[in-house]
Formats: C-alpha cells, sequence, structure tokens
C-alpha cells in the first residue's frame, strides 16, 4: 500500500530535550516536505526536499533541521525544542514532473507538546 | 510571497445542499491542490487541479489560473463532508507550498 509514514504520532516532551520525528516515504517520491499546523493559521511549510541531499528552507524554518540521506526518509529534527514548537507536525511527498511538483500525499500526522 | 486566501472562513450547510468553496492567489502558479481535513486530522486530496475543470463524484473543482482562483464544488453535501478543505500553490519558479488556512465546513442533518 502506497502510504507516508511517521512516528511518533504523539508525544509529550520537555524544553530542551532534542527529539526526532520520522518520516518515510514507500512511493519512491522525490520531493518530501514537513508542515506544522497551529490554530487560525493554516499549515505552514518547514523544510522540503527536492531529492537525497538536496533541501531548503520553507516558511518557518526556525528551530528545526532536516537531512535526505535516503530517498524514502526525510527526519525532523528540533535539536532544543521550546513550548512555541507544540504544534501538529505533517509529513508529505510527491512525484516531481518536469519541475513541478505533482499530487502531494499527507503522513497522518504527529502532535508535538513541548512543556 | 505568494498569498493564498479561501472564502468563506466558516460554512454550515444542511445536509443535501450544495455550496462552492473559493481559492484566490496572487502570483502564478505551477500547481494546486484541494485537500479536505476529516475532523480526526486526516489529510485526503481531493484535486490536483492547477488549471481547467475536475470532477469526483459530488465535488468537482475549476481553476481559473490566468484569473488566479480555483473554486472547489460540493453538492448534495453529507455529514461526512465535514472538516475543513485547503487549497495549497506552489508558484512558477519556486518549490515551496503555501497554504490557505482553510474554509471549515459543518453539514447538519
Amino acid at each position: 500500500e502506497a502510504q507516508v509514514t511517521q512516528n511518533p504520532r504523539y508525544l509529550i516532551t520537555v524544553t530542551g530535550k532534542k527529539l526526532t520525528v520520522t518520516c518515510s516515504q514507500n512511493m519512491n517520491h522525490e520531493y518530501m516536505s514537513w508542515y506544522r499546523q497551529d490554530p487560525g493559521l493554516g499549515l505552514r511549510q518547514i523544510y522540503y526536499s527536492m531529492n537525497v541531499e538536496v533541501t531548503d528552507k520553507g516558511d518557518v524554518p526556525e528551530g528545526y533541521k532536516v537531512s535526505r540521506k535516503e530517498k524514502r526518509n526525510f527526519p525532523l529534527i528540533l535539536e532544543s525544542p521550546s513550548p512555541n514548537q507544540t504544534s501538529l507536525y505533517f509529513c508529505a511527498s510527491s512525484s516531481r514532473l518536469a519541475e513541478i511538483t505533482d499530487t502531494q500525499y499527507f503522513g497522518p500526522g504527529t502532535r508535538l507538546t513541548v512543556l | 510571497g505568494i498569498q493564498v486566501e479561501q472564502s468563506p472562513p466558516d460554512l454550515i450547510l444542511q445536509e443535501g445542499a450544495n455550496s462552492t468553496l473559493r481559492c484566490n492567489f496572487s502570483d502564478s502558479v505551477n500547481n494546486l491542490q484541494w485537500f479536505h481535513q476529516n475532523p480526526w486530522g486526516q489529510l485526503i486530496n481531493l484535486f490536483y487541479i492547477p488549471s481547467g475543470t475536475k470532477q469526483n463524484g459530488r465535488l468537482s473543482a475549476t481553476t481559473v489560473a490566468t484569473e488566479r482562483y480555483s473554486l472547489l464544488y460540493i453538492s448534495s453535501s453529507q455529514t461526512t463532508d465535514s472538516g475543513v478543505y485547503f487549497c495549497a500553490v506552489e508558484a512558477w519558479g519556486y518549490q515551496k507550498v503555501t497554504f490557505g488556512i482553510g474554509t471549515k465546513l459543518q453539514v447538519i442533518p
């Protein structure tokens, strides 16, 4: 089954404790992306990756890191989480056709609370 | 960056009614997608529609790229249509994706 998976689905942590949210897709997609969703703000892009070893900042990258060492995986790293990073996080993937992003498929979301 | 505005922000419908949701964007786009976020938070693809018209059952969408807007039509609404509808665009020359803040739809029996 074609899918995007994220782990963990729920996480409660404390300020400053490093964490990683994993994302994996089995569709051989080139493009992967992380979003955060906050009430009244819709989804905002954190980082995206056009392919292996190619990443770039989205609109709200501060406080986050990513890496793309393999095509299927795109982990999101919070080196020193703060309460303002409490949010619902989504990973997405899509293929790229002639330099244009195709349909995005989303993971189930990770609800993160930073105390 | 590109601005994406969705209207109306909230909508309450009686089951069986029809509705039109609108997405305006401020610049030329490579692609445009409509999503439905159900009450459990899951994001579901509805349409990938950078231009033209598509239909899928009771839902259809039209994007007029030259006038920078897209419309999502829901006919004979059902309670399962409740949730938030988002449009998302990728501006020409960029790989970033920008979402509107959504239209929250509630369909009541």
